[in-house]
C-alpha cells in the first residue's frame, strides 16, 4: 500500500516555541489526513486535505497540502502544554480505502 | 460525530488464554471496519479489514487463525486473539467506516491487552 514518511520521530519544544511535522510520499496522493494520539489516548481525527497546494488552518495549527500533492505538513504556532502528543500523518490505499499511517512525530512542550 | 466503543478499555490475562474484544458503532452503521494494533511508541498497523457479513481481510503478516475476527452486524466487530502470548501485549484500536463516507473513519478508545 501507500507509504508515507513522517519526521521528525520526537520533537520538544519549549513553550511558545512553534513545530512543525513533514509527511512524504514517492507517489501522488488523492488526499492526506492527520491525527493526534495523546499518550494513552486514541488517535482523534484533524484535517483532511484533498486539493494541491492546499492550505487549511485550524486556531494555532496550520495544514499544507504539496503542489505535486507527494507531501504535508502540520504547523503549530507558540505552541501549549495541551499539544502534546503523536501526530500523524494518513494516507488511503488498498481497494478498501484502508489509512495507513506515518511514524508519527511525538510532540513533548517543555513549561 | 459518530462514536465508536471498544470494550474492554483494558485487559490483562494469563499466557494461552483466548482474549475478545468488541468494537461497536454506537450511533451509525458501519460496512466496513478495521482493527489497528499499535505498540508502545511506534505507529498504528492495520491488522485486517473486516466487511458486515463477510470475511475479512488480514494484513501480511498478520495470522488469520491467532486473529480471529468477526463482523456479525453493521454496528459489531469482534476481535478474538486466541492462545495469547506475551508478544501479543499491545494497543488495539478499532474503526469503523460508514457507507457513505468513504474517506471519514471513526477510531475507538481502543483496548489495552496485557498478557502476563
Amino acid at each position: 500500500g501507500q507509504q508515507v514518511m513522517q519526521i521528525p520521530q520526537y520533537q520538544h519544544v519549549q513553550e511558545g516555541e512553534d513545530f512543525t511535522t513533514y509527511c512524504n510520499s514517492s507517489t501522488t496522493l488523492s488526499n492526506i489526513q492527520w491525527y493526534k494520539q495523546r499518550p494513552g489516548g486514541h488517535p482523534v481525527f484533524l484535517i483532511q486535505l484533498v486539493k494541491s497546494g492546499e492550505v487549511k488552518k485550524q486556531k494555532r495549527l496550520t495544514f499544507q497540502f504539496g503542489e505535486a500533492k507527494k507531501n504535508s505538513s502540520l504547523h503549530i504556532t507558540a505552541t501549549q502544554t495541551t499539544d502534546v502528543g503523536t501526530y500523524f500523518c494518513a494516507v488511503f490505499s488498498g481497494s478498501a480505502r484502508q489509512l495507513t499511517f506515518g511514524s508519527g512525530t511525538q510532540l513533548t512542550v517543555l513549561p | 460525530g459518530a462514536v465508536v466503543s471498544q470494550h474492554p478499555s483494558w485487559v490483562i490475562c494469563k499466557s494461552g488464554t483466548s482474549v475478545k474484544i468488541e468494537c461497536r458503532s454506537l450511533d451509525f452503521q458501519a460496512t466496513t471496519m478495521f482493527w489497528y494494533r499499535q505498540f508502545p511508541k511506534q505507529s498504528l498497523m492495520l491488522m485486517a479489514t473486516s466487511n458486515e457479513g463477510s470475511k475479512a481481510t488480514y494484513e501480511q503478516g498478520v495470522e488469520k487463525d491467532k486473529f480471529l475476527i468477526n463482523h456479525a452486524s453493521l454496528t459489531l466487530s469482534t476481535l478474538t486473539v486466541t492462545s495469547a502470548h506475551p508478544e501479543d501485549s499491545s494497543f488495539y484500536i478499532c474503526s469503523a467506516r460508514t457507507s457513505g463516507g468513504v474517506d471519514t473513519q471513526y477510531f475507538g478508545p481502543g483496548t489495552r491487552l496485557t498478557v502476563l
